[in-house]
């Protein structure tokens, strides 16, 4: 039984840069939510995906968006990067009715 | 706010010795208290986690203890081992649990 799987593990970008992480939740799993962690620092929380929609977010600006798939699985875009983005993105999933979420290995985004 | 504070930040036990580590939250609504270690690189795993309706859970070495009044929480590692030195997380939900938000981490080391 696959856990949650995130795509791509490292990710080097350039500053005003876009880009997209992947992560597909453990199966049996409905609910997505994509943390933000920074070196030293605890995860913070960005959004939460259910049927396909935005349900909370986080302290995060527009440029921080996501979207979930009819499959469950769930994109996290982030536009025009800064310095400051890089960091460790970490999706995590559990079912609906449960509150314990398992994490992905994370994606390692270095904006330079 | 939507906060969870977590003491010490560092740690350092003799094996053997027990560790404390205390968080405190402020939405008395929430009901939901994990417990997740990070090891360096890689992800956060939940190692234990406690609902409001009990006030102590225990699995082997480790237990935790909720004060609902109060709003604390506390992870108690007993007979600690060198594979307890990690990074240790407490979260509790907001807004209903759409939002599972972190403390700041306590860096535990063991001493030989």
């Amino acid at each position: 039984d696959a856990g949650v799987t995130q795509s791509p593990t490292h990710l080097i970008k350039t500053r005003g840069q876009q880009v997209t992480l992947r992560c597909s939740p453990k199966s049996g799993h409905d609910t997505v939510s994509w943390y933000q962690q920074a070196l030293g620092q605890g995860p913070q929380f960005i959004f939460q995906y259910y049927e396909e929609e935005e349900r909370q977010r986080g302290n995060f600006p527009d440029r921080f968006s996501g979207h979930q798939f009819p499959n469950y699985s769930s994109e996290l875009n982030v536009n025009a990067l800064l310095l400051g983005d890089s960091a460790l993105y970490l999706c995590a999933s559990r079912t609906r009715d449960r509150y314990g979420y398992t994490f992905g290995s994370g994606t390692r985004l270095t904006v330079v | 706010g939507e906060n969870v504070e977590q003491h010490p930040s560092t740690l350092s036990v003799q094996e053997g010795d027990s560790a404390v580590i205390k968080c405190t939250y402020s939405d008395s609504a929430s009901n939901y208290f994990p417990w997740y270690k990070q090891e360096l690189g890689k992800r956060p795993q939940l190692i234990i986690d406690i609902r409001s309706n009990v006030g102590e859970k225990k699995d082997q070495r480790i237990a935790v203890t909720l004060n609902k009044t109060a709003k604390h929480f506390s992870l108690h590692i007993t007979e600690t081992q060198p594979e307890d030195s990690a990074v240790y997380f407490c979260a509790a939900p907001y807004s209903s649990a759409s939002k599972i938000i972190f403390g700041s981490g306590t860096r535990l080391s063991i001493r030989p």
